[in-house]
Protein backbone atom coordinates (compact mmCIF):
# COMPACT_ATOMS: atom_id res chain seq x y z
CA UNK A 1 0.00 0.00 0.00
CA UNK A 2 0.92 3.29 -0.88
CA UNK A 3 2.02 5.70 2.03
CA UNK A 4 -0.13 8.51 0.52
CA UNK A 5 -2.93 7.91 -1.78
CA UNK A 6 -4.65 9.74 -4.28
CA UNK A 7 -7.21 9.52 -7.05
CA UNK A 8 -5.44 9.69 -9.75
CA UNK A 9 -8.40 11.12 -12.02
CA UNK A 10 -8.71 12.98 -14.54
CA UNK A 11 -11.26 15.02 -13.17
CA UNK A 12 -13.31 16.58 -15.79
CA UNK A 13 -15.36 19.76 -14.50
CA UNK A 14 -17.53 22.20 -16.44
CA UNK A 15 -16.06 25.77 -15.64
CA UNK A 16 -17.82 27.14 -12.67
CA UNK A 17 -18.03 23.71 -11.02
CA UNK A 18 -16.90 22.52 -7.43
CA UNK A 19 -14.79 19.56 -7.26
CA UNK A 20 -13.17 17.91 -4.54
CA UNK A 21 -10.15 16.15 -4.24
CA UNK A 22 -9.33 13.32 -1.41
CA UNK A 23 -6.06 11.86 0.02
CA UNK A 24 -5.28 9.32 2.41
CA UNK A 25 -2.26 8.81 4.18
CA UNK A 26 -0.98 5.52 6.19
CA UNK A 27 1.49 6.43 8.23
CA UNK A 28 -0.19 7.41 11.78
CA UNK A 29 2.83 9.95 12.60
CA UNK A 30 2.57 12.00 9.70
CA UNK A 31 2.39 15.77 10.97
CA UNK A 32 2.20 18.23 8.48
CA UNK A 33 0.15 18.12 4.77
CA UNK A 34 0.30 20.32 2.00
CA UNK A 35 -1.43 20.33 -1.57
CA UNK A 36 1.27 21.05 -4.59
CA UNK A 37 0.09 22.13 -7.66
CA UNK A 38 1.79 21.41 -10.93
CA UNK A 39 1.10 22.78 -14.67
CA UNK A 40 2.06 20.41 -17.62
CA UNK A 41 5.71 19.84 -18.05
CA UNK A 42 5.72 22.96 -14.98
CA UNK A 43 7.61 22.19 -11.20
CA UNK A 44 5.52 21.50 -8.48
CA UNK A 45 4.39 24.80 -6.40
CA UNK A 46 2.86 24.90 -3.51
CA UNK A 47 -1.01 25.55 -3.53
CA UNK A 48 -1.30 25.39 0.41
CA UNK A 49 -0.91 23.91 3.90
CA UNK A 50 -3.29 21.92 5.31
CA UNK A 51 -3.63 22.81 8.85
CA UNK A 52 -6.06 20.68 11.12
CA UNK A 53 -8.84 23.02 11.86
CA UNK A 54 -9.09 23.02 8.28
CA UNK A 55 -8.20 26.38 6.13
CA UNK A 56 -9.30 28.34 3.05
CA UNK A 57 -7.50 30.37 0.25
CA UNK A 58 -10.12 32.17 -1.91
CA UNK A 59 -11.82 29.14 -3.71
CA UNK A 60 -9.42 26.74 -2.59
CA UNK A 61 -10.49 24.79 0.70
CA UNK A 62 -8.53 22.54 2.44
CA UNK A 63 -9.68 19.78 5.53
CA UNK A 64 -7.47 17.21 7.69
CA UNK A 65 -9.38 14.20 9.10
CA UNK A 66 -6.27 12.94 11.26
CA UNK A 67 -8.99 10.18 12.53
CA UNK A 68 -9.87 9.02 9.63
CA UNK A 69 -6.14 9.60 8.06
CA UNK A 70 -7.42 11.97 4.55
CA UNK A 71 -7.47 15.24 3.49
CA UNK A 72 -9.10 17.15 1.43
CA UNK A 73 -8.75 19.68 -1.28
CA UNK A 74 -12.09 21.53 -2.41
CA UNK A 75 -12.06 23.74 -5.65
CA UNK A 76 -15.32 26.10 -5.90
CA UNK A 77 -16.13 27.91 -9.22
CA UNK A 78 -13.54 26.44 -10.58
CA UNK A 79 -11.60 28.21 -13.61
CA UNK A 80 -9.86 27.01 -16.86
CA UNK A 81 -6.27 28.25 -15.22
CA UNK A 82 -7.13 25.79 -12.47
CA UNK A 83 -6.35 23.33 -14.67
CA UNK A 84 -3.61 20.62 -13.32
CA UNK A 85 -2.04 18.30 -11.18
CA UNK A 86 -2.39 18.72 -7.85
CA UNK A 87 -0.25 16.58 -5.26
CA UNK A 88 -0.96 15.56 -1.86
CA UNK A 89 1.62 15.27 0.27
CA UNK A 90 2.41 14.12 3.71
CA UNK A 91 5.18 14.44 6.18
CA UNK A 92 6.57 13.54 9.43
CA UNK A 93 8.78 15.12 11.82
CA UNK A 94 12.33 14.60 11.45
CA UNK A 95 14.39 14.88 8.34
CA UNK A 96 13.02 15.53 4.51
CA UNK A 97 12.97 12.18 3.57
CA UNK A 98 9.99 11.88 5.78
CA UNK A 99 8.13 13.87 3.37
CA UNK A 100 6.41 12.11 0.68
CA UNK A 101 4.13 12.82 -2.28
CA UNK A 102 1.02 11.48 -3.38
CA UNK A 103 1.35 10.08 -7.34
CA UNK A 104 -1.48 13.27 -8.05
CA UNK A 105 -4.88 13.68 -9.25
CA UNK A 106 -5.49 15.51 -12.82
CA UNK A 107 -7.92 18.22 -13.18
CA UNK A 108 -9.24 19.44 -16.31
CA UNK A 109 -11.54 22.24 -16.27
CA UNK A 110 -13.68 22.31 -19.63
CA UNK A 111 -15.00 25.93 -21.29
CA UNK B 1 8.21 33.25 -10.96
CA UNK B 2 10.19 30.72 -9.16
CA UNK B 3 12.64 31.90 -6.93
CA UNK B 4 14.91 28.72 -7.42
CA UNK B 5 16.25 29.01 -10.82
CA UNK B 6 17.83 25.54 -12.93
CA UNK B 7 19.79 25.67 -15.79
CA UNK B 8 19.96 24.26 -18.24
CA UNK B 9 16.04 23.99 -19.13
CA UNK B 10 16.62 21.38 -21.63
CA UNK B 11 19.97 19.35 -21.89
CA UNK B 12 20.51 16.09 -24.42
CA UNK B 13 23.48 14.15 -23.84
CA UNK B 14 24.80 10.53 -24.86
CA UNK B 15 25.59 7.69 -22.37
CA UNK B 16 29.36 8.57 -22.73
CA UNK B 17 29.27 12.06 -22.59
CA UNK B 18 29.55 14.44 -18.88
CA UNK B 19 27.43 17.15 -18.25
CA UNK B 20 26.32 19.15 -15.05
CA UNK B 21 22.78 20.86 -14.10
CA UNK B 22 22.86 23.63 -11.88
CA UNK B 23 20.55 25.42 -9.36
CA UNK B 24 20.82 28.74 -7.94
CA UNK B 25 18.47 30.47 -4.88
CA UNK B 26 18.29 33.88 -2.91
CA UNK B 27 16.08 33.11 -0.33
CA UNK B 28 18.92 32.22 2.42
CA UNK B 29 17.78 29.20 2.24
CA UNK B 30 20.34 25.97 3.79
CA UNK B 31 18.77 23.55 2.51
CA UNK B 32 18.69 22.13 -0.87
CA UNK B 33 16.97 19.45 -3.11
CA UNK B 34 17.59 17.36 -6.21
CA UNK B 35 14.06 15.70 -6.96
CA UNK B 36 13.72 13.32 -10.10
CA UNK B 37 10.42 13.05 -11.66
CA UNK B 38 9.23 10.69 -14.72
CA UNK B 39 6.04 11.24 -16.47
CA UNK B 40 2.87 10.70 -14.46
CA UNK B 41 4.73 10.07 -11.42
CA UNK B 42 5.16 12.12 -8.10
CA UNK B 43 9.13 13.49 -7.67
CA UNK B 44 11.39 11.09 -6.07
CA UNK B 45 13.93 12.39 -3.36
CA UNK B 46 17.86 12.12 -4.86
CA UNK B 47 20.02 14.20 -2.45
CA UNK B 48 19.58 16.89 0.53
CA UNK B 49 22.14 19.27 1.62
CA UNK B 50 22.12 20.66 5.24
CA UNK B 51 24.41 23.68 5.60
CA UNK B 52 26.76 22.76 2.18
CA UNK B 53 26.77 19.08 3.59
CA UNK B 54 25.26 16.06 2.18
CA UNK B 55 22.67 15.10 4.47
CA UNK B 56 20.84 12.31 2.26
CA UNK B 57 21.58 10.31 -0.56
CA UNK B 58 18.87 7.88 -1.38
CA UNK B 59 21.11 5.25 -2.79
CA UNK B 60 21.07 7.38 -5.58
CA UNK B 61 23.79 5.46 -8.66
CA UNK B 62 27.36 6.74 -8.71
CA UNK B 63 26.39 8.33 -12.25
CA UNK B 64 24.88 11.05 -10.61
CA UNK B 65 27.11 13.36 -8.29
CA UNK B 66 26.12 16.27 -6.38
CA UNK B 67 27.99 18.96 -5.17
CA UNK B 68 27.19 22.13 -3.01
CA UNK B 69 29.89 25.04 -3.27
CA UNK B 70 28.32 27.09 -1.27
CA UNK B 71 25.06 28.18 0.15
CA UNK B 72 23.32 29.86 -2.65
CA UNK B 73 24.65 26.78 -5.72
CA UNK B 74 23.57 23.27 -6.11
CA UNK B 75 25.21 21.40 -9.03
CA UNK B 76 24.26 17.47 -10.29
CA UNK B 77 27.11 16.02 -12.19
CA UNK B 78 26.55 13.37 -14.67
CA UNK B 79 28.56 10.76 -16.34
CA UNK B 80 27.97 8.00 -18.21
CA UNK B 81 23.97 7.99 -17.94
CA UNK B 82 21.45 5.28 -19.15
CA UNK B 83 18.37 5.79 -21.03
CA UNK B 84 16.25 5.44 -18.33
CA UNK B 85 17.48 8.17 -16.47
CA UNK B 86 15.87 10.70 -18.54
CA UNK B 87 13.31 12.53 -16.73
CA UNK B 88 12.21 16.16 -15.46
CA UNK B 89 15.14 17.03 -12.45
CA UNK B 90 14.18 19.29 -9.89
CA UNK B 91 16.20 21.39 -7.38
CA UNK B 92 14.40 22.79 -4.63
CA UNK B 93 15.28 25.00 -1.95
CA UNK B 94 13.51 25.14 2.14
CA UNK B 95 14.38 26.92 5.09
CA UNK B 96 16.03 24.60 6.61
CA UNK B 97 16.01 20.50 5.85
CA UNK B 98 13.07 19.39 8.07
CA UNK B 99 9.97 17.13 6.69
CA UNK B 100 7.54 20.36 8.14
CA UNK B 101 9.73 23.16 6.31
CA UNK B 102 7.61 24.04 2.68
CA UNK B 103 9.72 22.87 -0.44
CA UNK B 104 9.95 25.28 -3.61
CA UNK B 105 11.14 24.07 -6.40
CA UNK B 106 12.90 25.07 -9.18
CA UNK B 107 10.76 25.08 -12.80
CA UNK B 108 13.51 21.86 -13.52
CA UNK B 109 16.07 20.61 -16.10
CA UNK B 110 14.48 18.33 -18.75
CA UNK B 111 16.85 15.20 -19.59
CA UNK B 112 17.18 13.35 -22.24
CA UNK B 113 19.63 10.60 -22.38
CA UNK B 114 20.44 8.99 -26.18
Amino acid sequence: RKEVEQDPGPFNVPEGATVAFNCTYSNSASQSFFWYRQDCRKEPKLLMSVYSSGNEDGRFTAQLNRASQYISLLIRDSKLSDSATYLCVASRSGSARQLTFGSGTQLTVLP
Amino acid sequence: DTEVTQTPKHLVMGMTNKKSLKCEQHMGHRAMYWYKQKAKKPPELMFVYSYEKLSINESVPSRFSPECPNSSLLNLHLHALQPEDSALYLCASSQVEGAGNTIYFGEGSWLTVV
